[in-house]
């Protein structure tokens, strides 16, 4: 059974360049997550989608973050321009409906490491 | 709202030694709680979880947790660690009510199993 898939897993990018995150989910799963994770403050939810539709956007940091998934399979996560400061862990996860407040486990993929120079 | 607090950053611990990791919430109305566990450049894999029921929770890998509502603890345990064990483990929480999807997780404890 194939876990999520997120690509790339190592991405070094310059500082103003666009950044492109992306994540397939498990297959049947229709809530989809993305965390970053920093040493600072730790592991933040910036956005989910139930049924391939932004519920709460809350966590994006600021405009330069955008989420799209445009299908059931597949998200992207983009940061444009991209600064020093966007340097984290992004983490793609992928639940049943509702994820963890209907109780239902949320599972992760191994996550895009991002530094920005 | 709702939170979670690890007060412990690191715990270093023999091997086949107990081990307990402490979680405490803060939430003001009734919780489903999580334990997950991140090995080195890995994601987060769940341990255990709880929902409702028993208190005491059996996961994986040996590990079991206690939920204990007058204290709002969710201390994770082992009886016997192994080298293998060496992680980060997250504590997670999310509130039943108010609305989202949110769950939050502490800011982990780094498990070091030593020889």
């Amino acid at each position: 059974d194939a876990g999520v898939i997120q690509s790339p897993r190592h991405e070094v990018t310059e500082m103003g360049q666009e950044v492109t995150l992306r994540c397939k989910p498990i297959s049947g799963h229709n809530s989809l997550f993305w965390y970053r994770q920093t040493m600072m403050r730790g592991l933040e939810l910036l956005i989910y989608f139930n049924n391939n539709v932004p519920i709460d956007d809350s966590g994006m940091p600021e405009d330069r973050f955008s989420a799209k998934m445009p299908n059931a399979s597949f998200s992207t996560l983009k940061i444009q321009p991209s600064e020093p400061r966007d340097s984290a862990v992004y983490f793609c996860a992928s639940s049943f409906k509702e994820g963890a407040s209907s109780g239902n486990t949320i599972y992760f993929g191994e996550g895009s490491w991002l530094t920005v120079v | 709202a709702q939170s979670v607090t690890q007060l412990d950053s690191q715990v270093p611990v023999f091997e086949e030694a107990p081990v307990e990791l402490r979680c405490n919430y803060s939430s003001s109305v009734s919780v489903y709680l999580f334990w997950y566990v991140q090995y080195p450049n890995q994601g987060l894999q769940l341990l255990l979880k709880y929902l409702s029921g028993s208190t005491l929770v059996k996961g994986i890998n040996g590990f079991e947790a206690e939920f204990n509502k007058s204290q709002t603890s969710f201390h994770l345990r082992k009886p016997s660690v192994h080298i293998s064990d060496t992680a980060e483990y997250f504590c997670a929480v999310i509130s039943l009510t108010g609305g989202g999807n949110k769950l939050t997780f502490g800011t982990g404890t780094q498990l070091k199993v030593e020889l």
